[in-house]
């Protein structure tokens, strides 16, 4: 399977405790996405890498949240002192930009549950 | 700030009938996808369209791109239960810019 991968698949933690998640895009592809989704709602953008660099953060991602992509092959999101309201759907997405339609393939998320 | 506005935000139908979902915007995009997701997946790419006025068919599903490149339109044709789920429009505004998502509808056919 040559689609974008993610790991965990679900992930139960307790409030205050730190959580990562790993996501391996499609090989070739140089741009790199993180979502958020909460259910019957669209993605929200967090934050996306093109190769290596962190081009852009949305604002909803606080000081909590720090992702990574040292390689510019997989990303890492860490969530550090969790909180209840960070349960969610986190979807990582790749792309292969050259400077046309930026069309985004997804992983099949990591369900958090913050207890 | 760009938005994308989808219609309706929630449907439910009976297997056999026909619908459309409507995405739009005042914005002009270089591109939009239509993806389909289920409870507990990733959202999945139906279509890319990319020019003003274009049409992609896939199997029931008919999509379409608005002249002037600020809409776009998802027809099924005899939905059916296996075409349950949220569907997500997202447009490219371009000049290295990110996607911009609508909140997607969910469609809900009964058997």
């Amino acid at each position: 399977d040559t689609g974008v991968s993610q790991d965990p698949r679900h992930k139960i933690t307790k409030r205050g405790q730190n959580v990562t998640f790993r996501c391996d895009p499609i090989s070739e592809h140089n741009r790199l996405y993180w979502y958020r989704q909460t259910l019957g709602q669209g993605p929200e953008f967090l934050t996306y890498f093109q190769n290596e660099a962190q081009l852009e953060k949305s604002r909803l991602l606080s000081d909590r949240f720090s992702a990574e992509r040292p390689k510019g092959s997989f990303s890492t999101l860490e969530i550090q002192r969790t909180e209840q309201g960070d349960s969610a759907m986190y979807l990582c997405a790749s792309s292969l930009w050259e400077g046309g339609a930026d069309t985004q393939y997804f992983g099949p998320g990591t369900r958090l549950t913050v207890l | 700030t760009q938005l994308l506005e989808q219609s309706p935000q929630f449907l439910s139908i009976q297997e056999g009938e026909n619908l459309t979902v409507y995405c739009n915007s005042s914005s002009v995009f270089s591109s939009l996808q239509w993806y389909r997701q289920e409870p507990g997946e990733g959202p999945v790419l139906l279509v890319t369209v990319v020019t003003g006025g274009e049409v992609k068919k896939l199997k029931r599903l008919t999509f379409q791109f608005g002249d002037a490149r600020k809409d776009s339109s998802l027809h099924i044709t005899a939905a059916q239960p296996g075409d349950t789920g949220l569907y997500l429009c997202a447009a490219n505004a371009g000049n290295n810019r990110k996607l911009i998502w609508g909140l997607g509808t969910s469609l809900a056919v009964n058997p």
